[in-house]
């Protein structure tokens, strides 16, 4: 089945850029949606289709997808923003066609 | 507002069945699917199956294949998902997110049930 690969954690100060990898096959070739999850929380999509934005979401969330890897990317981080978050994708030649990478916990600083 | 609300926290022994409920309002449940998703303490999100509010066609993970079961019942814009024989590795936090169709977003999400299995 397809893997995606999430670095297990990635720490950034506040006012500061975070980068999240989420490594697969050809990634580029498929839709990547991401998910932030807080303690206790279900999870919450922040990015589907590689880069559109749902409502209510904050702009310093964006994500690009090429190659074997797609990166979401949350600028100027705030303390709120300290989460786990997941890729996921489906792999239409896969009998397990709804993946999701490990997950990334981010730390702001 | 699109919610869904699932059943409550279960306590199942070994080789027992759970089966936890996912109730949709706010949008026409007939028009998406459900996924079921789980979470073990501590780790990851799993993927686990797909059912059509539409027709009832399912599509479950592999490694969960016979001790699954996905099904709705329109009448009540309800989901099921019911587990059979439990084991202590599949205690977990199990969520019903709406699924529009194979490649789409899960953009809802239910809170979650909490599934423990434990002697």
């Amino acid at each position: 089945s397809y893997v995606l690969t999430q670095p297990p954690s990635v720490s950034v100060a506040p006012g500061k850029t975070a980068r999240i990898t989420c490594g697969g096959n050809n990634i580029g070739s498929k839709s990547v949606h991401w998910y932030q999850q807080k303690p206790g929380q279900a999870p919450v999509l922040v990015i589907y289709y590689d880069s559109d934005r749902p409502s209510g979401i904050p702009e310093r969330f964006s994500g690009s997808n090429s190659g074997n890897t797609a990166t979401l990317t949350i600028s100027r981080v705030e303390a709120g923003d300290e989460a786990d978050y997941y890729c996921q994708v489906w792999d239409s030649s896969s009998d397990h066609p709804r993946v999701f990478g490990g997950g990334t916990k981010l730390t702001v600083l | 507002q699109v919610q869904l609300v699932q059943s409550g926290a279960e306590v199942k022994k070994p080789g027992a069945s759970v089966k936890v409920s996912c109730k949709a309002s706010g949008y026409t449940f007939t028009s998406y699917g459900i996924s079921w998703v789980r979470q073990a303490p501590g780790q990851g999100l799993e993927w686990m199956g797909w059912i059509s509010a539409y027709n009832g066609n399912t599509n479950y993970a592999q490694k969960l294949q016979g001790r699954v079961t996905m099904t709705t019942d329109t009448s009540t814009s309800t989901a099921y998902m019911e587990l059979r024989s439990l084991r202590s590795d599949d205690t977990a936090v199990y969520y019903c997110a709406r699924d529009a169709r194979p490649g789409a977003p899960f953009d809802y999400w239910g809170q979650g049930t909490l599934v423990t299995v434990s002697s």
